[in-house]
């Protein structure tokens, strides 16, 4: 159980463009789901907290207008990368977390690369 | 802020000798801490969780402490194998707000055959 999947599992775009990242819990409700980034040889870092029917929590120095988040349903939280520069270009995981439980289980990431 | 520390960037053993990780912090007092496992490329893996009033947890092979006084965590993995190569990355949460989790940078382990 608690399998979370995303989509794509690697991208590469133009500078300019946008992209959009799915995170899916496949076998429970997510009520919460969480969005990170990581660059090479780092930690994770959370960028924010999406909260399924409502807006998402920002952490502080994430723009929300450029990395928009959409918890549409149970299952389903979107990131969209909006207008992608070079230095975007990371590795992006999503969580998920079974309401009324602590653990938060991770999904496979997406590799962006912006030329 | 917090800050989390993992003692080692790298870790090299041989195989079936016991490998113990460290997870360190300060200026944060976790009601949970959870250690992951991650390969290249991929997402990371839930491994274990270990409540602050808990002592100790064990699963097959793993064992993981956890000492409030101290502020650490230390990780065992006994009869290690080369499967057990990756990096592993301790994370730290509270019962606040949405449950946070805050990361380590983690620790390379590769188990020598």
């Amino acid at each position: 159980g608690a399998v979370v999947s995303q989509h794509p599992s690697r991208v590469i775009c133009k500078s300019g463009t946008s992209v959009k990242i799915e995170c899916r819990s496949l076998d429970f409700q997510a009520t919460t789901m969480f969005w990170y980034r990581q660059f090479p040889k780092q930690s994770l870092m959370l960028m924010a907290t999406s909260n399924e029917g409502s807006k998402a929590t920002y952490e502080q120095g994430v723009e929300k207008d450029k990395f928009l988040i959409n918890h549409a349903s149970l299952t389903l939280s979107t990131l969209t990368v909006t207008s992608a520069h070079p230095e975007d270009s990371s590795f992006y995981i999503c969580s998920a977390r079974d309401p009324g439980a602590i653990t938060q289980y991770f999904g496979p990431g997406t590799r962006l690369t912006v030329l | 802020s917090q800050k989390i520390e993992q003692n080692s960037e790298a870790l090299n053993i041989q195989e079936g000798k016991t490998a113990t990780l460290t997870c360190n912090y300060t200026n944060y007092s976790p009601a949970y801490l959870q250690w992951y496992r991650q390969d290249p490329g991929r997402g990371p893996v839930f491994l274990l969780l270990i409540r602050e009033n808990e002592k100790e947890k064990r699963k097959e092979r793993l064992k993981v402490t956890f000492d409030t006084t101290l502020k650490q965590s230390l990780f065992h993995i006994t009869a290690s194998q080369p499967a057990d190569s990756a990096t592993y990355l301790c994370a730290l949460g509270d019962q606040t707000g949405a449950n946070n989790l805050f990361f380590g940078t983690g620790t390379r382990l590769t188990v020598i055959p």
